[in-house]
């Protein structure tokens, strides 16, 4: 199976709060893990992203966790800001294949 | 180039014209991705370029699509017939041959009328 399924469809968390994203895959292949953000009239641009050899990767506000064993990864954004509000895409795959989650809007109230 | 570039940024067309959806990987990246987004939903894969072939085209919704990419960089979307259902952005990506550095252009958005 090639699906990645992305919880919730949209979120919304106020200003200071915690901002968390699930994704579930199904190919144990899979071996590279990104998180892409997109703005309205803009391409997705690549966030952070982990490989399975690592439960855990944070890069200032923004933090995957990683499941291997549950085939889950999630999204945590410490702290959000309205200039947070975005869609989010989890991907999930291996050399050039991205199987893509279907989004995440995300707004932040200030 | 810096980044991936497209082009036109928007284009409207009548039902029926054909269009071409032009994109600039980044210099380097061997691999070039076409994907479309309906408004407000996800990414909807169409087709994958390792140089100048495509072994995945999977992903095109009619033989109206089709795609090519010449030089191992340039390529171009073309969509026949246009149809309103075809009305979307459209979205290039380009990577190295191992997926890294997977980018994407800011799309093309195109409204069929």
């Amino acid at each position: 199976q090639q699906q990645v399924k992305q919880s919730p469809q949209s979120l919304i968390v106020q200003k200071g709060g915690i901002s968390i994203i699930n994704c579930a895959y199904e190919n144990t292949a899979f071996d590279y893990f990104p998180w892409y953000q997109q703005f309205p009239g803009k391409g997705p641009a690549l966030l952070i992203a982990i490989r399975p050899d690592v439960s855990e990767k944070k890069e200032g506000r923004f933090t995957i966790s990683f499941n291997k064993s549950a085939k889950q990864f999630s999204l945590h954004i410490m702290d959000s800001q309205p200039g947070d509000s975005a869609t989010y895409f989890c991907a999930a795959g291996s050399n050039y294949q991205l199987i893509w989650g279907a989004g995440t809007k995300l707004i932040i109230k200030p | 180039g810096a980044g991936v570039s497209q082009s036109p940024s928007n284009k409207v067309t009548e039902k029926g014209k054909d269009v071409e959806l032009r994109c600039d990987p980044i210099s380097g990246h061997t691999a070039l991705y076409w994907y479309r987004q309906s408004l407000g939903q996800g990414l909807e894969f169409l087709i994958y370029f390792q140089g100048n072939s495509a072994p995945d085209k999977s992903g095109l919704p009619s033989d109206r699509f089709s795609a090519e990419r010449t030089g191992g960089s340039v390529s171009t979307l073309t969509i026949q017939r246009t149809q309103q259902e075809d009305s979307a952005v459209y979205l290039c990506a380009s990577s190295d041959r191992r997926g890294r550095g997977y980018t994407f252009g800011s799309g093309t958005r195109l409204t069929v009328v």
